[in-house]
């Protein structure tokens, strides 16, 4: 079937804007996450949803950085007034339940001018 | 918490060679250890996983060995293939569905 999708592939922006990343998760998972990897580094977890609700936003690294999934499928990262620093891959992963394995999207690159 | 170290950051071998990553953990309520591999470009990708009610795991080439007292655990690739290379990264989680936790990646390239 069809895994974790992520839109915009890439994504090129300037300092200070807003921008949101979509993550559609394999049909059916109940959880989902966000992380981010920087290059040459591990993904670094941000956000897990179960369901509708955030489990664990103990990630996110400041409130510039916000995390939605109004119907418990399709989640949106939402990151305002962009810095250098967010420049990243943003990779979304789900699992069946909560005590599933995970499974990784592509990732959206992320870069700010 | 959780603080996982991997290492080596970079390993060469040659073609059908054996092949060892290492990893330590700090939490000892971690108690699922998952390895993904993931090549240039793009997602990491599950190999294997271990819980903590197991010592060891294989799988065809691929085997994983834990131990919980040291707090450590570590891939073994055997027969390596050109195809192996890649970054693989461990994590740690204190269960499966809950936010993991990765190491610093090792660059593995196997040379034909």
């Amino acid at each position: 079937g069809a895994g974790v999708s992520q839109t915009p592939s890439n994504k090129v922006t300037e300092k200070g804007k807003y921008v949101e990343l979509r993550c559609d998760p394999i049909s059916g998972h109940t959880a989902l996450y966000w992380y981010r990897q920087s290059l040459g580094q591990g993904p670094e977890f941000l956000i897990y949803f179960q369901g509708t609700g955030a489990a664990d936003d103990s990630g996110l690294p400041n409130d510039r950085f916000f995390a939605v999934r109004p119907e418990g499928s399709v989640s949106t990262l939402k990151i305002q007034r962009t810095e250098r620093g967010d420049s990243a891959v943003y990779l979304c992963a789900s699992s069946k339940g909560s005590a599933d394995t995970q499974y990784f999207g592509p990732g959206t690159r992320l870069t700010v001018l | 918490g959780e603080n996982v170290e991997q290492h080596p950051s970079t390993l060469s071998v040659q073609e059908g060679d054996s092949a060892v990553i290492k990893c330590t953990y700090s939490d000892s309520a971690s108690n699922y250890f998952p390895w993904y591999k993931q090549e240039l470009g793009k997602r990491p990708q599950l190999i294997i996983d271990i819980r903590s009610n197991v010592g060891e795991k294989k799988d065809q080439r691929i085997a994983v060995t834990l131990n919980k007292t040291a707090k450590h655990f570590s891939l073994h690739i055997t027969e390596t293939q050109p195809e192996d290379s890649a970054v693989y990264f461990c994590a740690a989680s204190i269960s499966s569905g809950s936010r993991l936790t990765f190491g610093e990646g090792t660059q593995l390239t196997v040379n034909p």
